[in-house]
């Protein structure tokens, strides 16, 4: 079975320093990774997947199978990227089920 | 923003009784997937059905049932509450686009099973 795991349940970090928000899993086949973002008051909402390699509100994510990592970077935290990130992971033959880590929230200060 | 909707916001229950919460997704959106959220934790997948029928289910006992309509609209159907059971349900309607599924979050229904 697979697992997310995310290591820091809080990151707090002052504005414009860089942020990097952990994750690792662990899954035996060729997995989908996703970062989920909820700001406060609002719903849980995609932020960036790795298959798309973009980067999103200055946010990027890499894959590393070696390490079975999938790491959140920005190098310049915002006060308004406060929130809660979730990553998670989608087995790449079962449809939409996510498997979700517990969460890191993250606080900019300013 | 896609407009997945849920209702109730919030509701109160007593152990042992059966409780169902309802989801609206997009038109056009053919998948609906349900998560169980308890506090302070990530959300864990429950089911997930594609047209009408179930074809994924996570680690929850059969107690747990839903149902897919043609409009769009699902139901989470849960017996014989148990105090664990009280946690923010949550839906997902996906789309298939680009890459792939891309799942729209509803706003979650608080549950308290007292």
């Amino acid at each position: 079975a697979q697992r997310v795991t995310q290591p820091e349940k809080l990151l707090s970090v002052f504005k414009g320093a860089p942020v990097e928000l952990k994750c690792n899993y662990s899954y035996s086949g060729s997995p989908e990774l996703f970062w989920y973002v909820q700001y406060s008051r609002q719903r849980l909402q995609l932020l960036l997947r790795h298959i798309s390699r973009e980067s999103i509100k200055g946010f990027t994510a890499d894959l590393n199978k070696g390490e079975t990592s999938f790491h959140l970077k920005k190098p310049f935290a915002q006060e308004e990227d406060s929130a809660m990130y979730y990553c998670a992971l989608k087995p790449g033959n079962a449809g939409n089920m996510l498997t979700f880590g517990g969460g890191t929230r993250l606080m900019v200060k300013p | 923003e896609t407009g997945v909707t849920q209702s109730p916001t919030h509701l109160i229950k007593t152990r042992g009784q059966q409780v169902t919460l309802r989801c609206s997704s997009q038109s056009g959106h053919n998948t609906v997937s349900w998560y169980q959220q308890a506090l302070g934790q990530g959300p864990q997948f429950i089911f997930q059905y594609y047209r009408e029928e179930e074809n994924g289910r996570g680690n929850f006992p059969p107690r747990f049932s839903g149902l897919q309509f043609p409009n769009y609209s699902s139901e989470l159907n849960v017996n014989a509450l148990e105090l664990d059971d009280s946690a923010l349900y949550l839906c997902a309607s996906s789309l298939l686009q680009g890459f792939g599924y891309e799942q729209y979050f509803g706003p979650g229904t608080r549950l308290t099973v007292t």
